[in-house]
């Protein structure tokens, strides 16, 4: 049972290039999300989409930032021009409920340390 | 703003102590979840509380939901150096966000135990 896969492990982006970050839910769940950490700082919700639908945006940053998750493949962070203040660790989650539902905890990737040089 | 606020930020514990870190919300959760993310790693769910004044154990761990179900708490007796990390709170309710029971995590509470 594989849990939730994201990809690169590590990713290192010149200012100005552009980041796609990659996440497979466990499978059979359809509810994702995309946090973002700084080094001994917390988690900072960004985005929660369902199959297709961005549910609620409303910690992403409106501009450079997008988010997706199709029938088929990979739910996607996308940075556009990347900026020194974009580098930190980026993690996706899955769940098999909505949030809070009774025994649909959120499951991890081990996330994405993106570098901006 | 931060509706979900955790304290201590940090705690340095001798091995063997006892380490309480606190969760505490201004509206009622519907719910409060518990995650532990160890240096380097990635979050881990650890518990869901769900009913008022409920108590929950895991070995060495008590978890609380306070009977307004406003408040948390996760006690670790006599930690050990594996208990090194981070834990989150989370609190769910839907007066956080229209239309769905959003999880709000506290900003999380590090813990560093001395062999």
């Amino acid at each position: 049972n594989a849990g939730v896969m994201q990809n690169p492990r590590h990713l290192v982006r010149r200012r100005g290039q552009e980041a796609r970050l990659r996440c497979s839910p466990v499978k059979g769940h359809s509810h994702v999300y995309w946090y973002r950490q700084l080094p001994e700082e917390g988690l900072k919700f960004m985005v929660y989409l369902q199959k297709e639908n961005i549910i609620d945006e409303s910690g992403m940053p409106k501009e450079r930032f997008s988010a997706e998750f199709p029938k088929e493949g990979p739910s996607i962070l996308r940075i556009q021009q990347v900026v020194r203040g974009d580098s930190a660790a980026y993690f996706c989650a899955s769940s098999l409920g909505q949030p809070s539902s009774y025994n649909s905890p959120l499951h991890f990737g081990n996330g994405t340390r993106l570098t901006v040089t | 703003g931060q509706q979900v606020m955790q304290i201590p930020q940090y705690q340095h514990v001798q091995e063997g102590e006892d380490f309480t870190t606190y969760c505490n919300s201004s509206t009622t959760l519907s719910n409060i979840q518990w995650y532990k993310q160890r240096p380097g790693g990635h979050p881990v769910f650890l518990i869901q509380l769900v009913k008022s004044g409920e108590v929950k154990k895991q070995k060495r761990l008590t978890f609380q939901f306070g009977e307004a179900k406003k408040n948390s708490s996760l006690h670790i007796t006599a930690t050990q150096t594996t208990d090194v990390g981070t834990y989150f709170c989370a609190g769910g309710g839907a007066m956080f966000s229209g239309g769905y029971n959003k999880l709000i995590f506290g900003a999380g509470t590090r813990l560093a135990v001395h062999p």
